[in-house]
């Protein structure tokens, strides 16, 4: 079955350090997609990426960059030089093509805390 | 403009009181979902939809019904609410299928007393 480990609950940060959320899975589908969603105090859930299991090149977009480490199954999120807005719940989420039934699996995500 | 949307927003009721969550989505999008959101717990699935007339279930559907019986619509059905059904819900929907991404309504507070 498709779990999702997000094994840091809560991360407090100072404003601009970096901070590395981890995301493990566990799948036995070859052929499956990642994804990263965003929750801010305001409780809307904001879409950040959608990784299939065949691309393993890492993508960086603004302050945002993904590591995909399919040796370890991990696909680990990072925020550079974090910002008082940065501050959120994240979550890291697997859906499987042929196992998965078309469910998504959620992490129990990470509550992240950037003090100014 | 894209969205999904949920009503109500908010909702205080007590136990055994059957309620309606709707759900409607302006993508034309075949697939659509429901979740839970717990502390701790992340978000769980409810049930889920492939298409009209096509529901299963999540992880979590004890106490819960659907029905899909328009494309844009998705209603989440409480037919005897209880206090541990007292969450965040959530509707989303994608293009087709639960890999492709999924754009999530504004969320639904209920607390059933």
């Amino acid at each position: 079955a498709q779990k999702v480990t997000q094994a840091q609950t809560e991360i407090s940060v100072v404003e601009k350090e970096d901070v590395t959320l981890d995301c493990v899975y566990e799948t036995r589908d070859t052929t499956y997609y990642l994804f990263w969603y965003k929750q801010p105090p305001s409780g809307e859930l904001v879409f950040l990426i959608r990784r299939n299991s065949f691309d393993e090149q890492n993508e960086i977009s603004g302050r945002y960059s993904w590591n995909f480490q399919k040796s370890t199954s991990s696909f680990n999120f990072t925020i550079t030089a974090s910002q008082v807005v940065d501050s959120a719940v994240y979550f890291c989420a697997l859906s499987e093509v042929e196992y998965g039934n078309n469910r998504l699996a959620f992490g129990k995500g990470n509550q992240v805390v950037v003090i100014p | 403009e894209a969205q999904v949307t949920q009503n109500p927003r908010y909702l205080i009721t007590v136990t055994g009181k059957k309620l309606t969550v709707t759900c409607s989505q302006n993508m034309n999008h075949e697939y659509m979902s429901w979740y839970r959101q717990d502390p701790g717990l992340g978000l769980r699935q409810i049930y889920y939809s492939m298409n009209v007339e096509v529901t299963d279930k999540g992880d979590v559907p004890e106490g819960y019904k659907v029905s899909r019986k328009e494309k844009r619509n998705f209603p989440l059905i409480l037919e005897s609410p209880s206090p541990n059904q007292t969450s965040l819900y959530f509707c989303a929907s994608s293009a087709r299928s639960s890999t492709d991404t999924q754009y999530f309504g504004p969320g639904t507070r209920l607390t059933v007393l």
